[in-house]
C-alpha cells in the first residue's frame, strides 16, 4: 500500500521557476526522504529530514516537514531542464531486529520546459 | 552512478513461467532490498535481506522469494508468474539500519519484466 501521496501528480513549469512538489502521508514516521527517478529507471536520494527536523537545504533544494499535519514538501529553486523526472516522498518504519522498509507515494513527475 | 548493477535490463516471460532477477549490491553494503514498481506507482517493498537472511517483507505473496550471498549478491525469484507481475523491479543496497533508521538506498536501474 502507498503511505504517501504526492501533490500535484504533474507539474510543468519554464526552465528558472520554482518546482513545488507536496507529500501527505499517514502514519507516525521515523523519517522522511524524497529520491527522484529518470525515465523509469532506478531512483536516487535527494534529501532525508528527520521527524524531529522542520527543514533542510541541499543545495537548491529545500524540504520542509510538519508532523502534526503529516505532510512534506520539496522545493527546487531555479529549475533546469535537467531537473525533468519524478520526484517521490518516501516514509520509513523500523520494525524491530533490523527490518526497514520505505515506503513511498506515486510521485510527481516534473517537466522543466527549456 | 550508484555502483549496484542488475541484470537483465528487460526480460519477457509468459504467465506460469519462473523468472530470477539479480543484483549486485554497492561495495561496503550489508543489506539489499528489492521493491517493484508497477507502470505509473511508485516502488514497493518486497523484502529485505541481511546477512543472507530474510529480515523484512512487504505485502506479497511465497512465490516472491530471494537469496543474498556471502559477497552481499542477490537474487529475487518469482515462480508461476502473473500478468500483473509485469512491472519494473528494483534493487537496492544500504548499510544495515538502525533504530533511528533514515538509511539511504542506492538503486540500481532495475529489470522490466513483462509477463504475457
Amino acid at each position: 500500500s502507498q503511505q504517501g501521496e504526492e501533490d500535484p501528480q504533474a507539474l510543468s513549469i519554464q526552465e528558472g521557476e520554482n518546482a513545488t512538489m507536496n507529500c501527505s502521508y499517514k502514519t507516525s514516521i521515523n523519517n522522511l526522504q524524497w529520491y527522484r527517478q529518470n525515465s523509469g529507471r532506478g531512483l536516487v536520494h535527494l534529501i532525508l529530514i528527520r521527524s524531529n527536523e522542520r527543514e533542510k537545504h541541499s543545495g537548491r533544494l529545500r524540504v520542509t516537514l510538519d508532523t502534526s499535519k503529516k505532510s512534506s514538501s520539496l522545493l527546487i529553486t531555479a529549475s533546469r531542464a535537467a531537473d525533468t523526472a519524478s520526484y517521490f516522498c518516501a516514509t520509513d518504519a523500523y520494525s524491530g531486529a533490523g527490518s526497514y522498509q520505505l515506503t513511498f507515494g506515486k510521485g510527481t513527475k516534473l517537466s522543466v520546459i527549456p | 552512478e550508484t555502483g549496484v548493477t542488475q541484470s537483465p535490463t528487460h526480460l519477457i516471460k509468459t504467465r506460469g513461467q519462473q523468472v530470477t532477477l539479480r543484483c549486485s549490491s554497492q561495495s561496503g553494503h550489508n543489506t539489499v532490498s528489492w521493491y517493484q514498481q508497477a507502470l505509473g506507482q511508485g516502488p514497493q517493498f518486497i523484502f529485505q535481506y541481511y546477512r543472507e537472511e530474510e529480515n523484512g517483507r512487504g505485502n506479497f505473496p511465497p512465490r516472491f522469494s530471494g537469496l543474498q550471498f556471502p559477497n552481499y549478491s542477490s537474487e529475487l525469484n518469482v515462480n508461476a508468474l502473473e500478468l500483473d507481475d509485469s512491472a519494473l523491479y528494483l534493487c537496492a543496497s544500504s548499510l544495515f539500519p538502525t533504530v533511528s533508521g533514515g538509511e539511504k538506498l542506492f538503486f540500481g536501474s532495475g529489470t522490466q519484466l513483462s509477463v504475457l
